[in-house]
């Protein structure tokens, strides 16, 4: 297995644009998070989803975040419109059961808002 | 929510010498407690991790242990090498996983 594919790598954008990130997890994985890393908050949890479903949201900082997960091995965050304090580094990871097993990275997506 | 404390925020230390990073947790329901290495411009790695039922575990230069009742777990870094140098995270799951604020581990030749 490849592992967990996210694309793009790299997105510069201007503010208010729409931003879609993409993340494919690992095969027979039932679980997918969503963190955004900076500097100032660390690695902080976004949304996670079991078996396609969105278990919690809590993370995501506003309406203008939204995640889906149509089926097991596709997702995606999507900021509308953006700004610039959106700029983080937005990993996807997956684990094979609810939390309490690995979880593995994607390489991330640098998200440059300007 | 679960809430996970680290620190220190950043370590130095000489080439062999041994690195400590400790972490507290708020909830009582966590069950496995997850270390994570990550080097400057890639993704987070697992180095190590210990469930609710075990005490302490070790691997080769790195050891964790773990303290329900007090509710902290810290990971033990021995001989250390430059090549540990990186950022270490800590982290808590009952469900999903809250990591704590990182530690920015310097290892000098």
């Amino acid at each position: 297995d490849a592992g967990v594919i996210q694309s793009p790598r790299h997105e510069v954008t201007e503010m208010g644009q729409e931003v879609t990130l993409r993340c494919k997890p690992i095969s027979g994985h039932n679980s997918l998070f969503w963190y955004r890393q900076t500097m100032m908050r660390g690695l902080e949890l976004l949304i996670y989803f079991n078996n396609n479903v969105p278990i919690d949201d809590s993370g995501m900082p506003e309406d203008r975040f939204s995640a889906k997960m149509p089926n097991a091995s596709f997702s995606t965050l999507k900021i509308q419109p953006s700004e610039p304090r959106d700029s983080a580094v937005y990993f996807c990871a997956s684990s094979f059961q609810r939390g309490d097993t690995e979880a593995f990275f994607g390489q991330g997506t640098r998200l440059t808002v300007v | 929510g679960e809430n996970v404390e680290q620190h220190p925020s950043t370590l130095s230390v000489q080439e062999g010498d041994s690195a400590v990073i400790k972490c507290t947790y708020s909830d009582s329901a966590s069950n496995y407690f997850p270390w994570y290495k990550q080097e400057l411009g890639k993704r987070p790695q697992l180095i190590i991790d210990i469930r609710s039922n075990v005490g302490e575990k070790k691997d080769q230069r790195i050891a964790v242990t773990l303290n329900k009742t007090a509710k902290h777990f810290s990971l033990h870094i021995t001989e250390t090498q430059p090549e540990d140098s990186a950022v270490y995270f800590c982290a808590a799951s009952s469900d999903k996983l809250i990591f704590g604020t990182g530690t920015r581990l310097q290892v000098f030749p």
